[in-house]
């Protein structure tokens, strides 16, 4: 079965940095675009950034463009968000999602979500 | 970049009653429509994709419709375990955009 379980969260000071892991098992990771979504406390559902199955193509979001970065190893089945320049505004659980297939016609529309891990920014 | 717009932001409805939650996109998105539902603590979940298929395992009360810029949610029968907050989302297209969510609640 599909596993994606976050970590890397934690209390970090405005303008400081974070990374975050996103280890995926139970299907083949180097197969398919991976997501990090994220959600401020009690708030909504905010897309953050998109990696292609072989990284070849990286899309983030207006709020984190240029401040944050998507990577993954396949290797090692994990997905990463490096988080620099970090502000209050970027506390947030975040969630590493999987995208459909490729070429399905479904990019962006997650069929799978780990259960998140908490960011918080604060001094 | 095209805005996704959910109304009302919270309900309160009777168990069985029909429950409708809307959702409009700033800009013609085709039928690129989904919709999620967070239950409290909990993940999202995909409840309907292409406005109006359901995601294997959700009940058939659940329903969607709409195409263009204006998209429907339609609970038939309100259960207690649908006590959740709805998204609308779109996709195939960058940036990806959730709407800011429905609350619903049993009255």
């Amino acid at each position: 079965q599909v596993q994606l379980v976050e970590s890397g969260g934690g209390v970090v000071q405005p303008g400081g940095s974070l990374r975050l892991s996103c280890a995926a098992s139970g299907f083949t990771f180097s197969s398919y675009g991976m997501h990090w979504v994220r959600q401020a406390p009690g708030k909504g559902l905010e897309w953050v950034a998109f990696i292609r199955y072989d990284g070849s193509n990286k899309y983030y979001a207006d709020s984190v463009k240029g401040r944050f970065t998507i990577s993954r190893d396949n290797s090692k089945n994990t997905l990463y968000l490096q988080m620099n320049s970090l502000r209050a505004e970027d506390t947030a659980v975040f969630y590493c999602a999987k995208d459909p297939p490729p070429y399905s016609g479904s990019w962006g529309l997650y069929d799978y979500w780990g259960q998140g891990t908490l960011v918080t920014v604060s001094s | 970049d095209i805005q996704m717009t959910q109304s009302p932001s919270s309900l309160s409805a009777s168990v069985g009653d029909r429950v409708t939650i809307t959702c409009r996109a700033s800009q013609g998105i085709s039928n690129n429509l989904a919709w999620f539902q967070q239950k409290p603590g909990k993940v999202p979940k995909l409840l309907i994709y292409a406005t109006s298929t359901l995601q294997s395992g959700v009940p058939s009360r659940f329903s969607g419709s709409g195409s263009g810029t204006d998209f429907t949610l339609t609970i038939s029968s309100l259960q207690p375990e649908d006590v959740a907050t709805y998204y609308c989302q779109k996709y195939n297209s960058a940036p990806l955009k959730f709407g800011q969510g429905t609350k619903v609640e049993i009255k």
